[in-house]
């Protein structure tokens, strides 16, 4: 079955560190660019970061540029989000998910990140 | 950013009725490949995202033949030819033309 699983949110303080994980199963994920996609409750969706098949080449949305750091193992099938310094503003379900730009499109069901004092 | 609109945001439709959703994207979504790389997501209550559209008008695996998306340049749309209470939920178009990738605001589909 072609599936990502993502784990490790949970309840962080206000400059607190994270690091989500997404394991992949089913497919090739060597040959795939990923991506980490996040919705604060009620709102809508804010792709965050993604990142090369190879790992050479890694994008992330300004508002987490310096803060959080998308990479891959390959080896593992898994991609992860470290993310230091959290704010409020980064409360969110963050989803793992496959950029799209052809027939194979999936995201995970997601973990939550909750930062409060 | 390319900065994505869509409209309506509330879609009041009657069950076995037609549905129509718009976006409008800021700048072209053509690349220099020739594709247009406008994808179109269903998000049902309590569920994670799901693709039912990639490339403006591709059905993903599994998508009932009800969806359909069209659209070039800046402007598309999402139709549904028949609602059924399973389409109940949030639609949003992306972009991935170009980083960061971007979505829509969202349309909430309810039955009347």
């Amino acid at each position: 079955e072609v599936q990502l699983v993502e784990s490790g949110g949970g309840l962080v303080q206000p400059g607190g560190s994270l690091r989500l994980s997404c394991a992949a199963s089913g497919f090739s994920f060597s040959s795939y660019w990923m991506g980490w996609v996040r919705q604060a409750p009620g709102k809508g969706l804010e792709w965050v970061a993604n990142i090369k098949e190879d790992g050479s080449e890694k994008n992330h949305v300004d508002s987490v540029k310096g803060r959080f750091a998308i990479s891959r193992d390959n080896a593992k099938n898994s991609v992860y989000l470290q993310m230091n310094n959290l704010r409020a503003e980064d409360t969110a379900v963050y989803y793992c998910a496959t950029p799209g730009w052809g027939p194979f499109g999936i995201w995970g069901q997601g973990t939550m990140v909750t930062v409060s004092s | 950013d390319v900065v994505m609109t869509q409209s309506p945001l509330s879609l009041p439709v009657t069950l076995g009725q037609p549905a129509s959703i718009s976006c409008r994207s800021s700048q072209s979504l053509v690349y220099s490949d020739g594709n247009t790389y406008l994808n179109w997501f269903q998000q049902r209550p309590g569920q994670s995202p799901r693709r039912l559209i990639y490339k403006v008008s591709n059905r993903d695996s599994g998508v009932p033949d009800r969806f359909s998306g069209s659209g070039s340049g800046t402007d598309f749309t999402l139709k549904i030819s028949r609602v059924e209470a399973e389409d109940i939920g949030v639609y949003y178009c992306m972009q991935l033309i170009q980083w960061s990738y971007t979505f829509g605001q969202g349309t909430k589909l309810e039955i009347k």
